[in-house]
């Protein structure tokens, strides 16, 4: 079956660093997406990775394995707008995504 | 550029009524369509993709009578919630892809639907 995983909920604080782990295993594979959604508010596209490594976009990096079925989303320097959930989704061959249940991020001072 | 309006933006509605929602692609346009629902502290689950001139194909588990869905043209989608009842309430979003083989799905900013 199709699965991604992701943690529930993160806390960090503000100014420090924050990696959130997302794993998946689906039917063909073509690409993961990062999603940040704030409360009662739709989701906004973060970043798109396809092949390994790393993509940076100013305080916002994500990584990809596809050896390992695994993604990650760094947060830099965070900021109390960051609170918010973070939705991983991979697309699948027939170009459909597959979502993840999101990692609800708290930012303290 | 890749705007995604819905409209209404939030609904309040009598349990028995029918409510339409639109999807539209404002600057592009979007071969397929996709309706989501999210209960609260939920992730978003997939009702049904939508192809334009063709029947939308639903999720398992999601009543096609019920959410009547209509992609009539390369901008625009209809989610109609028919004999709405209270558990129907929820956020229902919308996205599109611009075509065959494009990765990304633009989301439109969501309607949250109360029935009473």
């Amino acid at each position: 079956g199709q699965n991604i995983d992701q943690p529930t909920e993160m806390t960090a604080t503000e100014g420090a660093i924050v990696q959130i782990n997302c794993t998946y295993q689906t039917s063909g594979f073509n690409g993961l997406f990062w999603y940040q959604q704030h409360a009662g508010e739709a989701p906004t596209f973060l970043s798109y990775n396809v092949l390994d490594g790393l993509e940076e976009k100013g305080r916002f990096s994500s990584f990809l394995s596809r050896s390992k079925g695994y993604s990650y989303l760094l947060l830099k320097e965070l900021q109390m707008k960051d609170s918010a959930s973070y939705l991983c989704a991979a697309m699948d061959s027939n170009y459909q995504l597959i979502w993840g249940a999101g990692t609800k991020l708290i930012i303290k001072p | 550029g890749a705007v995604v309006s819905q409209h209404p933006s939030w609904v309040i509605c009598k349990s028995g009524t029918s409510v339409k929602i639109e999807c539209r692609s404002l600057d592009f346009q979007a071969t397929t369509m996709f309706w989501y629902r999210q209960f609260p502290k939920q992730s978003l689950m997939l009702m049904a993709t939508s192809n334009e001139g063709s029947k939308a194909t639903y999720e398992q588990g999601v009543e096609k009578d019920k959410f009547l869905i209509n992609h009539a043209s390369l901008t625009l989608s209809t989610l109609t919630v028919t004999s709405a009842h209270p558990e129907d309430s929820s956020f229902y979003i919308c996205s599109a892809r611009e075509g065959e083989g494009s990765y990304e799905q633009y989301f439109g900013p969501g309607t949250r639907l109360t029935v009473t």
